[in-house]
């Protein structure tokens, strides 16, 4: 597609329930970074998928957060048992080959609320 | 702690007028990169400025270096009120494994 694209763009769920969150990159992009965002804060760091490379995942708060990235292309981000601290936006962006190439580009994230 | 630290935390200024926004980090840079955010949703790459490099332009847009200060300007010309947004700079850290590092962010108010 034309741009990275992210779903759902809200997410209302119970404390306790699971979620998962899809990214579709620009077609071609090799690196996927998922970061997440709470209120008025900046970017926080979650996982870093390079081509076949093993991902990194150091940015992850707890076990309950994992991602896959299947066939190179889409990536989902689950969270399981949420808790009302995972509420946040959650960012997915693609880049050609990494970070000297121009930069990332955004999708329009996915706003979650814990309730 | 952030490798990226902004400052102002906010601007506010009249439509016309320049702002400026600085950006301090910590280790040593492969390059750093400018972003703008609307509404709390996706970022926009603005500029990116690399370690050998010391001034960038672009349209309204830029941006100094200062690898010996570890810090970085973004200056924006004649603002508009479409500029109101918060901004981002990220480094590309050597040791960060090819990931950027986001700051805080700059919250710019552009009054008309």
């Amino acid at each position: 597609g034309a741009g990275v694209s992210q779903s759902p763009s809200n997410k209302v769920t119970e404390k306790g329930k699971d979620v998962e969150l899809r990214c579709d990159p620009i077609s071609g992009h090799t690196a996927l970074y998922w970061y997440r965002q709470s209120l008025g804060q900046g970017l926080e760091f979650l996982i870093y998928f390079q081509g076949n490379s093993a991902p990194d995942k150091s940015g992850l708060p707890s076990d309950r957060f994992s991602a896959e990235r299947t066939g190179g292309s889409v990536s989902t981000l689950t969270i399981q048992r949420t808790q009302q601290e995972d509420s946040a936006v959650y960012l997915c962006a693609s880049s050609l080959a990494g970070t000297g190439s121009g930069g990332y580009t955004f999708g329009s994230g996915t706003r979650l609320t814990v309730v | 702690s952030q490798q990226g630290e902004e400052d102002p935390q906010a601007l506010s200024i009249q439509e016309g007028e320049n702002a400026t926004m600085n950006c301090s980090y910590k280790t040593s840079i492969n390059n750093l990169q400018w972003y703008r955010q609307n509404s709390g949703r996706g970022l926009v790459h603005l500029i990116l400025i690399r370690s050998n490099e010391r001034e960038k332009h672009s349209g309204r847009l830029r941006v100094t270096l200062d690898t010996s200060k570890k810090s970085s300007s973004l200056l924006i010309t004649a603002s508009r009120a479409a500029d109101t947004a918060s901004y981002f700079c990220a480094t590309d850290a050597i040791s960060g494994a090819g990931k950027l590092t986001f700051g805080q962010g700059t919250i710019l108010t552009v009054h008309p």
